[in-house]
């Protein structure tokens, strides 16, 4: 069975800290897809990324970046200089199959404070 | 273009009443998928439709929960008799095709059961 954890459930930072956002997962397969999507206060999941599991080229987008290790099955997520517009919950998630369900972290709550 | 839309945004209903939920896709989106989070939990996976089978229903909690999805466009959630332990955030998600996998999320329906 798959199953990803996301250990931090509260994170709080000082605006312009880095924070690094933690995601391990665990399946038996050798083809998957992970993903992070954030929740703003408003509600919505709003898609962040998506890798497959061959591709474990770490990715940088502005002040977003993801370490993928399949050696440790991590797929971790950094954001460099937080701003307050950071602030919401973050969910790191696993598919094993192309358009099959997601499986999610509990979620990570990111307060950055002024 | 729009995404995915969800109605209502909040319902609150007294134990053993009868909800539907609605959900509308992105335009073109052959696949749709319920999720649901309790009591601030991972958000777990219902359902999944392709067009107007349903792929995946294998996360249907009970037979109190029933979806549709008519002409392979917007899809319903019913949940008769509403119980306690069915309070949450429902929400759906959309795909183009299996290929492209990435799902992007409406902003929930928050139901709440007394």
């Amino acid at each position: 069975a798959q199953k990803v954890t996301q250990a931090q459930t509260e994170i709080s930072v000082v605006e312009k800290e880095d924070v690094t956002l933690d995601c391990v997962y665990e399946t038996r397969d050798t083809t998957y897809y992970l993903f992070w999507y954030k929740q703003p206060p408003s509600g919505e999941l709003v898609f962040l990324i998506r890798r497959n599991s061959f591709d474990e080229q770490n990715e940088i987008s502005g002040r977003y970046s993801w370490n993928f290790q399949k050696s440790t099955s991590s797929f971790n997520f950094t954001i460099t200089a937080s701003q307050v517009v950071d602030s919401a919950v973050y969910f790191c998630a696993l598919s094993e199959t192309s358009g099959s369900r997601l499986t999610f972290g509990e979620g990570t709550q990111l307060t950055v404070n002024p | 273009e729009a995404g995915v839309t969800q109605f209502p945004s909040h319902s609150v209903i007294e134990k053993g009443q009868t909800v539907t939920l609605r959900c509308d896709p992105i335009s073109g989106h052959d696949n749709l998928y319920w999720y649901r989070r309790v009591m601030g939990k991972e958000i777990k996976f219902l359902l999944h439709f392709v067009k107007e089978s349903k792929q995946d229903e294998s996360g249907m909690p009970n037979n109190r929960f029933l979806a549709e999805r008519t002409g392979g466009t917007y899809s319903t959630l019913k949940v008769q008799p509403a119980e306690l332990e069915d309070s949450g955030v429902y929400f759906c998600a959309s795909s183009q095709n299996l290929r492209t996998d990435t799902q992007y999320f409406g902003p929930g329906t928050r139901l709440t059961v007394l």
